[in-house]
């Protein structure tokens, strides 16, 4: 089984830009979330959609925002890119919602100039 | 608010050496505990988890962790590591909330192996 997908894996975008990141999880599952990571901030949770509605969401600005596909897939978009928005991101996939593990994917390196 | 807390940075450990690796977390109800292991440039892997039920669970690579809620702690352990184990570790509590599940991850050790 294939695991989780993230494209692209890098990306550098100049401040002021929107960034569009993808996700394909894990066959059969139904929840992804996504996650920042930085050196300062360490992982920080952004949202988790399943069946294409955002359950979830955490302490970020609305230019922060996602969607998901009828087939799960996912997207994150980053609007007007400041340069704190550097970062790994990473989407996690879970069979359902509630106690299950996720796996998460090799993540989208982001560097804003 | 949920928290996690691994008070170790950085740990160094000889090559073929035990580990243990120190996590403690914060959580009002019976919490979900998980290790993920990062490597370089890399994404997540999971380690282990602990739902429920013996408190002592095993995961892949040879790691294991207990579970001590009297002391809100659930370390992660190996008996001897190999150069291959150099990442960095993170400790990660499932919060719940509406039914959903977010993960809240500690500040995570890095670990270095010596030869």
């Amino acid at each position: 089984k294939a695991g989780v997908t993230q494209t692209p894996r890098y990306l550098i975008k100049t401040r002021g830009q929107q960034v569009t990141l993808s996700c394909s999880p894990i066959s059969g599952h139904r929840s992804v979330s996504w996650y920042q990571q930085t050196p300062g901030q360490g992982l920080q949770f952004l949202f988790e959609y399943f069946s294409e509605t955002q359950r979830n969401k955490g302490n970020f600005p609305g230019r922060f925002s996602g969607r998901q596909f009828s087939n799960s897939r996912s997207e994150m978009n980053v609007s007007t890119l400041e340069l704190g928005d550097s970062a790994l991101y990473l989407c996690a996939s879970s069979l359902d919602r509630g106690r299950t593990e996720a796996f998460f994917g090799q993540g989208t390196r982001l560097t804003v100039v | 608010a949920q928290s996690v807390t691994q008070p170790d940075i950085h740990i160094t450990v000889s090559e073929g050496a035990s580990l243990e690796l120190r996590c403690n977390y914060s959580y009002g109800a019976t919490p979900y505990l998980f290790w993920y292991v990062q490597s370089p440039g890399q994404g997540l892997q999971l380690l282990l988890k602990y739902f429920s039920g013996d408190t002592l669970v095993q995961g892949i690579k040879g790691f294991e962790a207990e579970f001590k809620r009297s002391q809100s702690s659930f370390n992660l352990r190996k008996p001897s590591v190999h150069w291959s184990d150099a990442a960095e570790y993170f400790c990660a509590v499932g919060e719940r909330i509406q039914g959903a599940q977010k993960l809240v991850f500690g500040q995570g050790t890095r670990l270095t192996i010596n030869p």
